[in-house]
């Protein structure tokens, strides 16, 4: 069974700072990497597929890349609407739908 | 516009029996694989199940598996996750998710609101 991990668990910034955050696969999944965001008391929201493309409506200071088992989601300058746990999922391998653990994006 | 409305979730005590459903519209549900994903209070996203396009393959998280059933009412355009033998542990929100393709190995376009599940004496 596939693990993903991500890091850092909080992740402490300023607005209009950038933030990078990391997915790491224990298997490959080729491309086949989401980002969800997700701010409390709301369903998560697709913000990246396929590795690196940008869901419809994903403002462009959202950026991500990666291939098989390393990945990164960049926001390139923090907007308070930001502020918020972000997930990675991959689906490629078994199980279908695995999330990591999430990192919780806070205003330092 | 795509939208997925859960119901169903309540306060059930342990051993006790829930089905959760969700009612699409905007889409049909044999266009596209779906899955119910859970999150536990104050913790992260976990996959529970996903039915594929055809309506004729299932997953289920091993958490889950010989538990909880995934089907769907063509007719009502609805989907249900069957849940027996509840545990504290299911307690969580349950939510409908629309996946972008058919196969089930997909990411999650639509997502519903939410349900809560609650098991407790």
């Amino acid at each position: 069974e596939i693990v993903m991990t991500q890091s850092p668990a909080t992740l402490s910034v300023s607005p209009g700072e950038r933030a990078t955050l990391s997915c790491r696969a224990s298997q490959s999944v080729g491309s086949k990497l989401a980002w969800y965001q997700q701010k409390p008391g709301q369903a998560p929201r697709l913000l990246i597929y396929g590795g690196s493309t940008r869901a419809t409506g994903i403002p462009a200071r959202f950026s991500a890349s990666g291939y098989g088992t390393e990945f990164s989601l960049t926001i390139s300058s923090l907007q308070p609407e930001d502020f918020a746990v972000y997930y990675c999922q991959q689906y490629n391998n078994w199980p279908p739908g695995q999330f990591g653990q999430g990192t919780k994006v806070e205003i330092k | 516009e795509v939208q997925l409305v859960e119901s169903g979730g309540d306060l059930v005590q342990p051993g006790g029996s829930l089905r959760l459903s969700c009612a699409a519209s905007g889409f049909t549900l044999r266009s596209c694989a779906m899955s119910w994903v859970r999150q536990a209070p104050r913790k992260g996203l976990e996959w529970v199940s996903t039915l594929s396009d055809s309506g004729t393959t299932t997953y289920y998280a091993d958490s889950v598996k010989g538990r909880f059933t995934i089907s769907r009412d063509n007719s009502k355009n609805t989907l249900y996750l069957q849940i027996d033998s509840l545990r504290a542990e299911d307690t969580a929100t349950y939510f409908c998710a629309r996946l972008s393709g058919g196969s089930g190995f997909d990411y999650v376009n639509d997502w519903g609101q939410g349900t809560l599940v609650t098991v407790s004496s």
